[in-house]
């Protein structure tokens, strides 16, 4: 079982709708990011979080420490929002600075 | 203010051969981790370089090995190289003690 596990995979949508993407894992950690990649391979960070929720523009992500769940969410929707979205965990080792184990990314078609 | 720069940006090689790859971190930064990404899956860690040393790694073989400068710039060198050693690679800077990381556009190479 992965660590870091990511849902759904693939997610395709219409232009304006709400977008969930969920992220579980199972390791203890000091931080969450939500990472967007495009085509071009290049990884763009969005969020970091080790609690509550944050907020940027459309994009609103949210952490439960107890429950080991963070989810990203997408409002309004827009074609340009087409990316995979990755989860990462920063490893929680005792305050040495550990290292970001990812999800596998959840690929988002948005249509016009 | 220059994020994190990666050289170059695509690469072939014939099965056998060594190749180096380069990262420049972000500036501030001097914590380097290098990540494997195939095709259709999330990036793999490699290794972290902080003060010029191999610090953490990941389920890599020797083929793969690398270096910090002075200079907080890195290099990931691959011996022998394999088809299957075809990848993205990226780089991520951070600093020690600081959860925030920055990536690079990665360097896609091609074993051929």
């Amino acid at each position: 079982k992965n660590e870091v596990e990511q849902s759904p995979q693939n997610l395709t949508a219409q232009e304006g709708e709400f977008i969930t993407i969920n992220c579980s894992y199972s390791v203890g950690i000091s931080a969450l990011h939500w990472l967007q990649q495009h085509p071009g391979g290049g990884i763009v960070s969005l969020f970091m979080l080790s609690s509550g929720k944050k907020k940027h523009g459309r994009l609103i992500a949210t952490i439960n420490i107890q429950e080991k769940h963070s989810s990203l969410h997408i409002t309004a929707s827009h074609p340009r929002d087409s990316a995979v979205y990755i989860c990462a965990v920063l490893g929680d080792y005792g305050g040495s600075q550990g290292n970001l184990i990812f999800g596998k990314g959840t690929k988002l078609s948005v249509k016009p | 203010d220059a994020g994190v720069t990666q050289s170059p940006t695509h690469l072939i090689k014939t099965r056998g051969q060594q190749v180096t790859l380069r990262c420049s971190p972000k500036s501030g930064h001097d914590t380097v981790s290098w990540y494997q990404q195939a095709l259709g899956q999330g990036p793999q860690f490699i290794f972290q370089y902080y003060e010029e040393e191999e610090r953490q790694r990941g389920n890599f073989p020797d083929r793969f090995s690398g270096h910090q400068f002075p200079n907080y710039s890195s290099e990931l060198n691959v011996n022998a190289l394999l088809l299957g050693d075809s990848a993205l690679y990226l780089c991520a800077s951070s600093s020690q003690g600081r959860h925030g990381y920055t990536f690079g556009s990665g360097t896609r190479l091609t074993v051929v």
